[in-house]
């Protein structure tokens, strides 16, 4: 059984500080990792993907992942109140090439002006 | 640009009535589609799966099934709901192979009453 673990939270920053959220993921095979932003009431929306060992910035958004560790991260850097959302964590086993994306239950973040 | 249309945005449904939920993508060819279950308290479970016309995967035996006739629609259906039914429904798309983001719709909220 795959499994990703997130801490529920919720993780509460002031605004303009760093959050960071964490995940963990049991399936060694796993190759390709996904973060999804989800408001309340809203469907999932797509933040970043990261497929290789270190980091990936994009503008706000640094993804970093550690296969040895079976750990992946999200930095939000300079945090906004219009962050405050629920934060899905994915992962693939491409190695078998499943379509199938486990999913985290989630970290709610409140972003605190 | 690609875009899904997922309707109805929230339906009320007895117990026992059946469910047709449609969802098409534009400005892509021969998109993967799925449809994905998030119930209250729980992470996104996926349903069902297509990688082309005709081709179904089901991940959750259960007494609901998926069709699509068309390279651009999915459908899910059920002839008698449950009560354990209700929840998020979600239509996501792809391209490429397994590992390549999924892109999600807005969704419909089911109430099984």
């Amino acid at each position: 059984q795959k499994e990703v673990e997130q801490n529920s939270g919720p993780l509460s920053v002031p605004e303009g500080a760093i959050a960071s959220l964490n995940c963990t993921y049991s399936d060694r095979g796993s190759q390709s990792f996904f973060w999804y932003r989800q408001y309340s009431g809203k469907s999932p929306e797509l933040i970043m993907f990261i497929y290789s060992n270190g980091d990936k910035e994009d503008g706000r958004f640094t993804a970093q992942l550690n296969k040895a560790s079976q750990y992946v991260s999200l930095l939000i850097r300079d945090s906004q109140p219009s962050d405050s959302a629920t934060y899905l964590c994915a992962v693939n086993d491409r190695g078998a090439g499943s379509y199938q994306l486990t999913f985290g239950k989630g970290t709610k973040l409140s972003v605190i002006p | 640009s690609q875009t899904i249309h997922q309707w109805p945005a929230t339906l009320v449904q007895p117990v026992g009535s059946p469910l047709s939920l449609e969802c098409t993508v534009e400005g892509t060819s021969n998109p993967n589609l799925y449809w994905y279950r998030q119930a209250a308290g729980r992470g996104l479970q996926l349903l069902f799966y297509s990688v082309g016309i005709g081709q179904i995967s089901s991940e959750v035996p259960q007494n609901l099934s998926a069709s699509r006739p068309q390279d651009r629609q999915f459908i899910l259906s059920s002839k008698k709901l449950l009560l354990s039914d209700s929840g998020f429904y979600l239509c996501a798309w792809s391209v490429g192979g397994a590992d390549q983001p999924q892109h999600f719709g807005d969704g419909t909220r089911l109430s099984i009453l």
